[in-house]
């Protein structure tokens, strides 16, 4: 069985330009899931997809970061316009489906660096 | 609003040692609570997870933990580490009703030594 893939895996943009990350979840999961991983610091949930409707979006710098999964599928998460402190690890998730026993598989994740 | 706190950012230990990893949380609502290991340059996988009855959870590569309700911890051991254990290791909350997202603690650097 296919992971959770991301792309891509590595980014460096300088600030104020965009940037968007991309993820294809499990096969069959219906849940989707974006966190931001800071260096020294533990993954925070940004966003969390069912299907293609958004559940929790309360931690979402909704100023400049924006994402979409519109088929229910795959996902696009983007910063526009980045800042130095958007600098991190960006982990996609997905579940089978919502509910907190659900056990959650990551992908790699897309490091950005701004500068 | 959940809270985890894990006790100790970094952890050396020798190889063929036992290890302890110390996670406290804070709640004030019932929680489902999980280990997550991070190997360098992957993304997270779940050790383990508790959800209910036993206290004692035993999850992959011969690791396990125990559920302490009284005292807010749920601790990863391994009675013997190899090498291969060298990785980020993260202690999770997710309340059981209301928003049933996952509250990650800031992780154990756990460091094996030949």
């Amino acid at each position: 069985e296919a992971g959770v893939a991301q792309s891509p895996r590595y980014k460096i943009i300088e600030k104020r330009q965009s940037v968007a990350f991309w993820c294809n979840p499990i096969s069959g999961h219906a849940t989707l899931y974006w966190y931001q991983q800071i260096l020294g610091q533990g993954p925070k949930l940004l966003i969390q997809f069912q299907n293609n409707g958004v559940v929790d979006d309360s931690q979402l710098p909704k100023d400049r970061f924006s994402a979409e999964r519109l088929k229910g599928v795959d996902s696009t998460l983007k910063i526009q316009p980045a800042k130095l402190e958007d600098s991190a690890v960006y982990l996609c998730a997905s579940s089978l489906t919502q509910g907190a026993r659900e056990t959650q598989y990551f992908g790699p994740g897309t490091r950005l660096l701004v500068l | 609003a959940q809270s985890v706190t894990q006790l100790d950012s970094q952890v050396p230990v020798f190889e063929e040692a036992p290890v302890e990893l110390r996670c406290n949380y804070s709640s004030s609502v019932s929680v489902y609570l999980f280990w997550y290991v991070q190997y360098p340059n992957q993304g997270l996988q779940l050790l383990l997870k508790y959800l209910s009855g036993s206290t004692l959870v035993k999850g992959i590569n011969g690791f396990e933990a125990e559920f302490n309700k009284s005292q807010t911890s749920f601790h990863l051991r391994k009675p013997s580490v190899h090498i291969s254990d060298t990785a980020e290791y993260f202690c999770a909350v997710s309340e059981i009703q209301g928003a049933q997202k996952l509250v990650f603690g800031q992780g154990t650097r756990l460091t094996i030594n030949p």
